[in-house]
């Protein structure tokens, strides 16, 4: 089993929808929380870090954390064209290493 | 953001051929990290240095070595080339608990 768990998609969805992805992990262990987003033929660029349980906000990101059911969220609201790229989970805990989630490719279509 | 380059953009090699890879950063980060992305397996960490004299090894790090040569410089190299090291390359240094990314290598081992 995977340490960190994420649907690969693609999920393709409208101009204007909320976006729901998500990802389970399986290490108590992890303590920081990050979301990547990816374009093609680009590196991934750091989108939202958490440390606790709970949500954080930024414009129309949100990250939830539940570190009691291992489960990460990213929600996207009023979702645009320009949203369209892989988003990619990762964690750290007591160790150096990021761990990753495969990426979920994401779709917005006008 | 951390500023981080990566030469050459893109490669084509042949089997058996040495190659290098090479990231910079100009923000005096201590720790960098070298990754490989392949599709559905996501980022994974072949090695990671701490410090000029501090370098590890990661998940994937057969076939791979890897050189710090001074804080700014940390260089992959792929001592004898094979089809299946084709892949997209990573270059990140570590902000807090979070990994900024170069824009990424893309090789082709013939």
């Amino acid at each position: 089993q995977k340490e960190v768990e994420q649907d690969p998609g693609p999920l393709s969805v409208p101009e204007g929808a909320i976006v729901s992805l998500n990802c389970t992990y399986s290490n108590s262990a992890f303590q920081y929380f990050m979301w990547y987003r990816q374009y093609s033929r680009k590196g991934p660029e750091l989108l939202m870090y958490t440390y606790s349980s709970g949500n954080k906000e930024d414009g129309r990101f949100t990250a939830q954390v539940d570190k009691s059911s291992k489960y990460i969220s990213l929600f996207i609201r009023d979702s645009q064209p320009s949203d369209s790229a892989t988003y990619l989970c990762a964690m750290i805990g007591n160790t150096d290493k990021l761990i990753f989630g495969t990426g979920t490719r994401l779709q917005v279509f006008p | 953001d951390a500023d981080v380059t990566q030469t050459p953009r893109n490669r084509i090699t042949k089997t058996g051929k040495r190659i290098m890879l090479e990231c910079s950063q100009t923000k005096g980060h201590d720790r960098m990290y070298w990754y490989r992305q392949d599709p559905g397996l996501g980022l994974r960490l072949i090695y990671y240095s701490f410090d000029v004299k501090d370098i590890n090894k990661g998940e994937i790090s057969d076939g791979y070595s890897v050189s710090r040569q001074a804080q700014a410089k940390f260089s992959l190299s792929l001592e004898s080339a094979i089809p299946n090291q084709t892949a997209l390359y990573f270059c990140a240094t570590k902000v807090g608990e979070t990994q900024y990314f170069g824009p990424g290598t893309r090789l082709l081992v013939l």
